[in-house]
């Protein structure tokens, strides 16, 4: 158990829907990271919050949204969802993540979305 | 843009056989990480390196770095069926994301 929750544990939604998918953070750490695991691209980094703040985006969709609120628990937010958006998504999170891809992150059990 | 490429992509072993998965990156990285994922698992933080030449060790692992700090190699020692899953390579180069190579599933038949 690494100390990080994502909830739900599985999604299942139809194409054009919207869905909030959540992760609590390691108690203690500021950065909080979302990646994308699907068969063809593997793990897609997507973005990174750091204390509240936006650090570093990466593969992220425009139909992808994401924030970190005051608590630094964090959702992910996906919408007009597509069959190509089934995939894991996982939250990892790290101490501090000043300097990203620096730190160890530690990954929560993923949300496994399915959209029909 | 940076890319990680990870070999092979699947290697099926007898149990007490070496294994080695490499990676490389079409770029000079500041530092490597190494995860393992164990199947319907999440990623687990191995090591990190950081220094050209670097090389280290956990019990029957071992994690080197190149010396250009482009490739990397793990090795695995005598596996066992505990060592089953997939080995994932992230590479940081400054000023961008961590890249993840697209992993090395290992299996281990007894």
């Amino acid at each position: 158990d690494s100390g990080v929750t994502q909830t739900p544990k599985h999604l299942i939604t139809a194409t054009g829907q919207r869905v909030t998918l959540r992760c609590s953070p390691r108690s203690g750490d500021l950065s909080v990271y979302w990646y994308q695991q699907s068969l063809d691209q593997g793990l897609q980094f997507l973005i990174q919050y750091y204390n509240g703040e936006e650090r570093a985006k990466g593969n992220i969709l425009e139909r992808f949204s994401a924030q970190q609120f005051p608590d630094l628990h964090s959702e992910l937010n996906l919408s007009s969802l597509e069959l190509g958006d089934s995939a894991l998504y996982f939250c990892a999170s790290s101490a501090r993540g000043g300097r990203l891809g620096q730190e160890t992150q530690y990954f929560g059990p993923g949300t496994r979305l399915l959209v029909l | 843009g940076q890319q990680v490429m990870q070999i092979p992509q699947y290697q099926h072993v007898q149990e007490g056989e070496d294994f080695t998965t490499y990676c490389n990156s079409s770029t000079t990285l500041s530092n490597i990480q190494w995860y393992k994922q164990r199947p319907g698992g999440h990623p687990v933080f191995l090591i990190q390196l950081v220094k050209s030449g670097e090389v280290k060790k956990q019990k029957r692992l071992t994690f080197q770095f190149g010396e250009a700090k482009k490739n990397s190699s793990l090795h695995i020692t005598a596996t066992q069926t505990t060592d089953v899953g997939t080995y994932f390579c992230a590479g940081y180069q400054a000023g961008t994301a961590l890249i993840f190579g697209k992993g090395t599933t290992l299996s281990v038949s007894s």
